[in-house]
């Protein structure tokens, strides 16, 4: 069964630091796979997705995201975290036929000045 | 900006009782995904719909159902709510293609089940 696991439930840094979040998925074929951020009060906003090719990805707001098959991980990074990224952050994974979607629980990123 | 929108912005209900919530798609998005999203939990898949049919469900039962009208917008109808029904409802709108193309989210209904 397909699945999503993010290990880390909330993380702290400091502004300026870099950041890695981490995602897991279980899928019997070459996934989709996607970032989403959501902000209090809002629906989810689409950071990066990969599908296929470079398995790293550069997606919005400096983020980027590097897709290991061998380790079926898909893990978020910015090298200098903004105050203004906190929020709570969720990976997610589609079959191929694109009629399924799996989230993992999220991250929620705390940002200290 | 997204341009997918939802309505109710919040509701509240009754165990019971039935509610139908309502989406409309960003223009020319021709598939609608619906999740529920649990307090501190990720969004679950409930449904996609592509062109007025559904093309996928997740794991929810029967009495979670919806529609897709011809100007692609759409509703989800839960019957017999129960408590465990209070979320947040999200859906997603998609341009045409590749159905696991860009998805783009509206800001959700908040349902809270009494």
């Amino acid at each position: 069964a397909q699945s999503v696991t993010q290990p880390d439930i909330h993380i702290t840094v400091s502004e300026g630091a870099s950041l890695e979040l981490r995602c897991n998925y279980s899928y019997g074929a070459t996934p989709y796979l996607f970032w989403y951020v959501q902000s209090p009060g809002q629906g989810l906003q689409l950071l990066l997705k990969y599908f296929s090719g470079d398995t790293l990805v550069q997606g919005i707001k400096g983020f980027e995201a590097e897709f290991k098959r061998s380790q079926s991980s898909f893990n978020l990074r910015k090298p200098s975290v903004h105050w203004s990224d906190a929020a709570e952050y969720f990976c997610a994974v589609a079959t191929n036929t694109g009629n399924q979607f799996y989230f993992g629980t999220g991250t929620s990123l705390t940002v200290i000045p | 900006e997204t341009g997918v929108t939802q309505s109710p912005t919040h509701l509240i209900k009754t165990r019971g009782q039935q509610v139908t919530l309502r989406c409309s798609s960003q223009s020319g998005h021709n598939t609608v995904s619906w999740y529920q999203q649990a307090l501190g939990q990720g969004p679950q898949f409930i449904f996609q719909y592509y062109r007025e049919e559904e093309n996928g469900r997740g794991n929810f039962p029967p009495r979670f159902s919806g529609l897709q009208f011809p100007n692609y917008s759409s509703e989800l109808n839960v019957n017999a709510l129960e408590l465990d029904d209070s979320a947040l409802y999200l859906c997603a709108s998609s341009i045409p293609g590749l159905p696991t193309d860009t998805q783009y989210f509206g800001p959700g209904t908040r349902l809270t089940v009494l």
